[in-house]
């Protein structure tokens, strides 16, 4: 089974300042990605970035980028220049693989808060 | 495309009534997942379909709780006698390769 856990219940920024959120999890899984999903308030789950754990390289979306460190079972989400439209629950989410492909193990979220 | 649908969107019934969700995913989308989300919580798997086929079930998922995905497309989740402790966002995602698209969710209160 697959744990996730995300140690920062709440996180505030100033706009144009950089973020950065912590995640940790425990697979048995070999092969698997690695997700960070955003759900602004009464608003649906969008993907923020995604990783795949084969790849040493760090994975990059625009202002959003990830550090991932495949022996520690860490999987930390940078935000830089934040925006107001950045508020949001963040959660980190590894997938499963073989007869389970694709479920996500979700951690219990962090709020980011973007102050002007 | 318009992204994965749910229906309806919000509903309020009374304890030991049943309730029937909807969810639609994105056409083509041969896998379809089920989570719930508890208020200030991240969202927890239920159970997951690759096209008709129901292929894994939580634990979660009580005798109370049924899902179907007649012909592979649309999905329905039935919860029976529902009580209190059910009133949660169901959430529909559904994927063709790794990432999941997810829809609005349903909010169930149970009075």
């Amino acid at each position: 089974a697959q744990t996730v856990t995300q140690s920062q219940p709440e996180m505030s920024v100033q706009e144009a300042e950089t973020v950065t959120l912590s995640c940790t999890y425990d697979t048995s899984e070999s092969d698997y990605y690695l997700f960070w999903y955003k759900q602004p308030p009464s608003r649906q789950m969008i993907l923020v970035i995604r990783q795949e754990a084969y790849k040493q390289q760090n994975a990059t979306e625009n202002r959003f980028s990830v550090n991932f460190q495949k022996a520690a079972k860490s999987f930390s989400l940078k935000i830089s220049d934040s925006q107001l439209g950045d508020a949001a629950m963040y959660f980190c989410a590894p997938n499963a693989g073989g007869t389970s492909y694709g479920k996500l193990t979700f951690g219990q979220g962090t709020i980011l808060t973007v102050h002007p | 495309d318009t992204g994965v649908s749910q229906d309806p969107r919000h509903k309020i019934t009374k304890r030991g009534q049943n309730v029937t969700f909807r969810c639609d995913p994105i056409s083509e989308h041969n896998r379809l997942y089920w989570y719930r989300q508890t208020l200030g919580q991240g969202p927890e798997f239920l159970t997951y379909f690759q096209n008709e086929a129901q292929l894994e079930k939580s634990r979660l998922l009580s005798d109370r709780f049924s899902a179907e995905r007649p012909k592979g497309s649309f999905s329905t989740l039935e919860i029976q006698r529902t009580e209190q402790g059910d009133s949660a966002m169901y959430l529909c995602a559904s994927s063709s390769g790794v990432e999941q698209f997810f829809g609005p969710g349903t909010r169930l209160t149970v009075l």
